[in-house]
């Protein structure tokens, strides 16, 4: 199975920060990598996939990069709400693989 | 809106098996367009895809899992099921059905009998906790 690592595991940052997350495959998946937020007690909710496209009515200030093995996750300003833990999760090999999970908190 | 919900047992004891049902509302299982998935989260960790099913009822498995998976459809109910057989304390978590959107991009995983079209998870029903234990 392809293995996924997301970096860090845990980060504290403050409102209006710049937050970036990372995932790095185990071997080259293309851009077939989707970012998922999780909040405390629910579901996790799609924000980006295929790596870049921003989900129908997820804000414009979270968005996703990357191709190959490396992707990034990006918050541009942190908002109280964004208060959660991110999963990346690949598609290009069975079976789909997440992360093991960034949980985000506010400083 | 499409919406998903699980419903089942919250405790099953350890060897036995569990049975899980998701119905959709909002829109129809038998879409072409979809597939149906579950996943799980035990308490704590990450998530873990099981299977996924089309609406015709081809299958499709976390070989991890698949021996003791079976995903059913009932279209005529707009619900699809799942059932792990020979359970223990490992498989204690949450799971969640999800629909599961095939991405065109890539090109599809085939067997001999059907093809699978990796993409990914959106909506997700609420979830519900399974615990194993006697």
């Amino acid at each position: 199975d392809i293995q996924m690592t997301q970096s860090p595991s845990s980060l504290s940052a403050s409102v209006g920060d710049r937050v970036t997350i990372t995932c790095q495959a185990s071997q080259d998946i293309s851009n077939y990598l989707n970012w998922y937020q999780q909040k405390p007690g629910k579901a996790p909710k799609l924000l980006i996939y295929d790596a870049s496209n921003l989900e129908t009515g997820v804000p414009s200030r979270f968005s996703g990069s990357g191709s190959g093995t490396d992707f990034t996750f990006t918050i541009s300003s942190l908002q109280p709400e964004d208060i959660a833990t991110y999963y990346c999760q690949q598609y290009d090999n069975l079976p789909p693989i997440f992360g093991q999970g960034t949980r985000l908190e506010i400083k | 809106q499409l919406q998903l919900q699980e419903s089942g047992p919250g405790l099953v004891k350890p060897s036995e098996t569990l049975s899980l049902t998701c119905t959709v509302s909002g829109g129809s299982i038998s879409s072409s367009s979809y597939y149906w998935g579950w996943i799980r989260q035990p308490p704590g960790k990450g998530l873990e895809w099981i299977g996924s099913i089309y609406y015709s009822g081809s299958t499709y498995y976390n070989p991890s899992l698949k021996s003791r998976v079976t995903i059913s459809v009932d279209t005529s109910k707009n619900q699809f099921s799942l059932k792990l057989s020979s359970v223990t304390a490992a498989d204690t978590a949450v799971y969640y059905c999800a629909r599961d959107i095939p991405s065109y991009s890539r090109p599809p995983y085939c067997s001999s009998t059907s093809c699978y079209m990796g993409g990914w998870f959106d909506p997700w029903g609420q979830g519900t906790l399974v615990t194993v234990s006697s």
